[in-house]
């Protein structure tokens, strides 16, 4: 079984200050895990994935990830908030076991951004 | 690359009447469509997974005689909510994965716009 925990589901920074969000998740097999973005009234947008390469991944609109296997985290960072990033944010895992590309959600976070 | 769309955008109907929804791989083929439903504020949940030319898998708990879906080609999938009822009012996301060369497919799932269904 695999499951996702995103810590907060609210998340209120200033623009200019640094943003992390955070992701935990436990699974069975060796995982896949992305990051989603969505918009108000805009369909999900794929940040970022991990996929067993490289620890740390570099995403798109300055935002990075780091897979922590030792912490099951997965948590995502950017040095510095805009405020078009206010939006919902997902982490998601896959399964990397044959049994098809199921993705299990987490909560979700939403991010706010002061002026 | 890699666009989903989905149609209609926003679907008001009456009580008792069946609506489809149509989810499109615009320049991809697609091995496999997901069906997903999410309530105001909430996350996705997964309903259904279809692959093409083979019935769908629907997870625990959704009416497979409720929620009708077909996926006819690699690049079209359709969701079919039969006798709609205000309960069904929701947002109904479609994804897809790229396929690869021999037959696998890709990590990514790459989503549409969503669907919002009212029922009156």
């Amino acid at each position: 079984a695999q499951s996702v925990t995103q810590l907060d589901s609210h998340v209120s920074v200033s623009e200019g200050t640094p943003v992390l969000l955070r992701c935990n998740y436990s699974s069975s097999y060796s995982p896949s895990l992305f990051w989603y973005v969505q918009h108000p009234n805009k369909g999900l947008q794929l940040l970022l994935k991990y996929t067993s390469a490289a620890t740390l991944v570099k995403g798109i609109n300055g935002f990075e990830a780091e897979f922590k296997k030792s912490e099951t985290s997965f948590h995502l960072t950017k040095p510095s908030a805009h405020m078009s990033d206010a939006a919902e944010y997902f982490c998601v895992v896959k399964m990397n076991n044959n049994a098809g590309n199921m993705l299990t959600f987490g909560g979700g976070t939403r991010l706010m951004v002061k002026p | 690359g890699a666009v989903v769309s989905q149609h209609p955008s926003w679907v008001i109907c009456k009580s008792g009447t069946s609506v489809k929804i149509e989810c499109r791989s615009l320049d991809f083929q697609a091995t496999t469509m997901f069906w997903y439903r999410q309530f105001p504020k909430q996350s996705l949940m997964l309903m259904a997974t279809s692959n093409e030319g083979s019935k769908a898998t629907y997870e625990q708990g959704v009416e497979k005689d409720k929620f009708l879906i077909n996926h006819a080609s690699l690049t079209l999938s359709t969701l079919t909510v039969t006798s709609a009822h205000p309960e069904d009012s929701s947002f109904y996301i479609c994804s897809a994965s790229r396929q690869l060369a021999g037959g696998l497919s890709t990590d990514t799932q790459y989503f549409g716009p969503g669907t919002r269904l009212t029922v009156l």
